[in-house]
């Protein structure tokens, strides 16, 4: 079946590293591709989303590119901030939402 | 506009007690569901509905029970607490089963069964 496979947390940067999260699918057809955060205490939100191949999602100086061909869709930031301290998770969706097992960010000031 | 409201927020339970925990929304969203989030295994799937008088079972079912009277309202009962069943629940609502991006998730009730 469907599936979604992020990278292992905890990820601890520093302010202003560069972020990458890995995430990648397995799917039969071209699904929708999304990330959602979850900030503490709160439920997720979404954050990005990627509706077909090459698509760029972009949100809050967040990226991911939805690339077919290595059947990923990795979230990126350039400069990271303490405030985006939380946990990411990646999705798709084909008749339902399929999640990631989520990655927690830590961003030390 | 109060979006996704569930109640209560926390929540301590014996094993083989019941409850219901509650959700509403009030944006006239179609799509309703129910996740349970557990450490490292991300959201999982209970129950949804496609509108009022009409629910289907997700992918971790067993033992809950919901119903969908009213478009607003799509409440999450616990027949039997087992100590299994702690863990975090939330709802979200979006217009349409298939139109994610219009997905609101609830804040969340944190279950223990004791």
């Amino acid at each position: 079946g469907n599936s979604v496979t992020q990278m292992e947390g905890p990820v601890t940067l520093s302010e202003e590293a560069f972020l990458t999260i890995n995430c990648t699918y397995t799917a039969t057809g071209y699904p929708s591709l999304f990330w959602y955060v979850q900030y503490p205490g709160e439920g997720l939100q979404l954050l990005l989303k990627a509706t077909k191949a090459d698509d760029k999602g972009s949100n809050k100086g967040f990226e991911a590119t939805y690339r077919k061909e290595t059947t990923s869709f990795h979230l990126e930031k350039g400069s990271v901030q303490v405030s985006d301290s939380a946990v990411y998770f990646c999705a798709l969706r084909d008749d339902k939402i399929i999640f990631g097992k989520g990655t927690r960010l830590h961003i030390l000031p | 506009n109060a979006g996704v409201t569930q109640t209560p927020k926390f929540q301590v339970l014996k094993t083989g007690q019941s409850m219901t925990l509650q959700c509403a929304q009030d944006m006239n969203h179609e799509y309703m569901s129910w996740y349970r989030q557990d450490p490292g295994m991300g959201l999982r799937l209970i129950h949804y509905s496609v509108g009022a008088g009409i629910t289907d079972q997700g992918e971790v079912p067993n033992g809950y029970n919901v119903s969908r009277s009213t478009t607003e309202d799509f409440p999450l009962r616990l027949l039997s607490a087992a100590p299994s069943q702690t863990s975090v629940y939330f709802c979200a609502s979006s217009l349409s089963r298939w139109l994610p991006e219009t997905q609101y998730f609830g804040p969340g009730t944190r279950l223990l069964v004791l």
